[in-house]
């Protein structure tokens, strides 16, 4: 069964500096994972996709890479702004094509 | 395009009562999701559909629980009867082919 983890659950940080979330996932056989932002009381918004046959993905300030290997994909962010501050979740669509979500990493960037 | 859209936003209800919640996918996407949200247990898949299909269903919790798609544009999640554990977020999503899934803005349900 696909397990999902993200660390750390929390992060503070002051704006402008570079930060590294983290997700993995005990089994390797996936489909594609999908890094999400949720701000309070509202939906999800799609970041990134990394197909299972990538190693990265970049918009913008954000870069995600993926080593299914190791179960493991970063999601990371170049100066951060406090308009960052937010609930970040990874997915993992897996086996049967059923998508499995971590619990989240909150962030908040201090002015 | 207006994204997929969900209703109610908000809703409240007693227990033992029907709930309907109701979704409209992005047009074209040709899988729709269903997923429920709570503090406890974070977000969680309930059932999925491809091409109106029904494909899984092992995340619907109990036979109160049921989902159709009686068409590519519109699909509903029941609850009969609901109970106050069933309060949470209800969110839909879409996407075409098993790319990026789009989420709604969610419906919160509120069973007293």
């Amino acid at each position: 069964k696909q397990e999902v983890t993200q660390i750390p659950a929390a992060l503070s940080v002051p704006e402008g500096e570079n930060l590294v979330l983290n997700c993995s996932f005990t089994d390797s056989a996936i489909y594609n994972l999908q890094w999400f932002r949720q701000d309070p009381g509202k939906g999800l918004t799609s970041l990134l996709l990394i197909q299972s046959s990538q190693r990265e993905q970049t918009s913008g300030r954000l870069n995600a890479s993926l080593d299914k290997s190791s179960g493991r994909s970063t999601l990371y962010i170049a100066a951060s702004q406090p308009g960052d501050s937010a609930t970040y979740l990874c997915a993992v669509k897996g086996g049967g094509f059923k998508t499995i979500f971590g619990a989240g990493t909150r962030l908040f960037v201090k002015a | 395009d207006a994204g997929v859209i969900q209703s109610p936003r908000h809703e409240v209800t007693e227990m033992g009562q029907e709930v309907t919640l109701r979704c409209k996918p992005i047009s074209g996407h040709d899988y729709l999701f269903w997923y429920r949200q709570t503090m406890m247990r974070g977000l969680e898949l309930l059932i999925y559909f491809n091409n109106n299909v029904p494909i899984d269903d092992s995340g619907m919790p109990e036979d109160r629980f049921s989902a159709k798609m009686p068409n590519a544009s519109f699909s509903t999640l029941k609850i009969q009867p609901s109970e106050p554990r069933d309060s949470a977020v209800y969110f839909c999503a879409s996407s075409l082919s098993l790319g990026e899934q789009y989420f709604g803005p969610g419906t919160r349900l509120t069973v007293t």
